[in-house]
């Protein structure tokens, strides 16, 4: 699985923008972007995910860098309980049933 | 309706005893799977099972040992305790992908193992 780079920590305040971001420089043509995020005590939850192109849905934005060797997970108001451990996982779509692989991740801290 | 549930939420046991962990889940999906997280929250896959059969098994001991009756169950016993087997275990479910689409995995809340 290709690897991921992210930021131990990140801080925001509520109702602030954030930009969470990531680096996968060996990214391959047929590995698509997912985001996880883990609230404190719960499991992962999906929050999105993309191939090429910028994608949005209810809970953020992705943006992908025209290279696919980053990507930026948008929170555009972030709120207390957006407070948790983001992933951004490499998986290779072309082959089956795939485990997620999950690196350290980056913490997020909202402030009132 | 909690889609994909574990018990118990919480299971302290002593060294070299047996347990279970049950996982069910309620979305149809066809593919579930066996998360661990230890102390320092590195979360791994352990097992996946798709329509009952076991396709990823990741260098697991041979003390733990999954079981899948039927699609919508995949439970998790562990014999002879160990004390490094204390962590969170997580269970997911996924649907078979479609062309074109990704199989979102959905999680349950976990079960706290503490081996005393």
């Amino acid at each position: 699985d290709a690897k991921t780079t992210q930021p131990n920590s990140m801080e925001s305040n509520e109702e602030e923008p954030v930009h969470l971001p990531c680096n996968h420089s060996t990214i391959s043509g047929t590995d698509y972007i997912h985001w996880y995020r883990q609230l404190p005590s719960q499991g992962p939850e999906y929050v999105i995910h993309g191939l090429t192109s910028n994608v949005n849905n209810r809970m953020a934005s992705l943006a992908i860098a025209e290279d696919r060797k980053s990507s930026t997970l948008i929170l555009h108001r972030a709120t207390l309980r957006d407070a948790a451990v983001y992933y951004c996982i490499l998986r290779d779509e072309d082959t089956g049933f795939q485990k997620l692989v999950f690196g350290t991740g980056t913490r997020l801290l909202v402030s009132p | 309706d909690t889609a994909v549930s574990q018990t118990p939420k919480y299971l302290v046991t002593q060294m070299g005893n047996d347990k279970s962990i049950k996982c069910e889940q309620n979305l149809g999906h066809d593919t579930m799977y066996w998360y661990k997280q230890d102390s320092k929250k590195f979360l791994k896959i352990m097992f996946s099972y798709n329509n009952k059969e076991l396709i990823i098994n990741e260098t697991v001991p041979n003390r733990f040992s999954p079981k899948s009756p039927d699609k919508a169950h995949l439970n998790l016993h562990i014999n002879s305790l160990e004390l490094g087997d204390s962590a969170v275990y997580f269970c997911a479910s996924s649907q078979d992908r479609a062309a074109g689409e990704t199989d979102t995995q959905y999680f349950g809340p976990g079960t706290r193992l503490t081996v005393l």
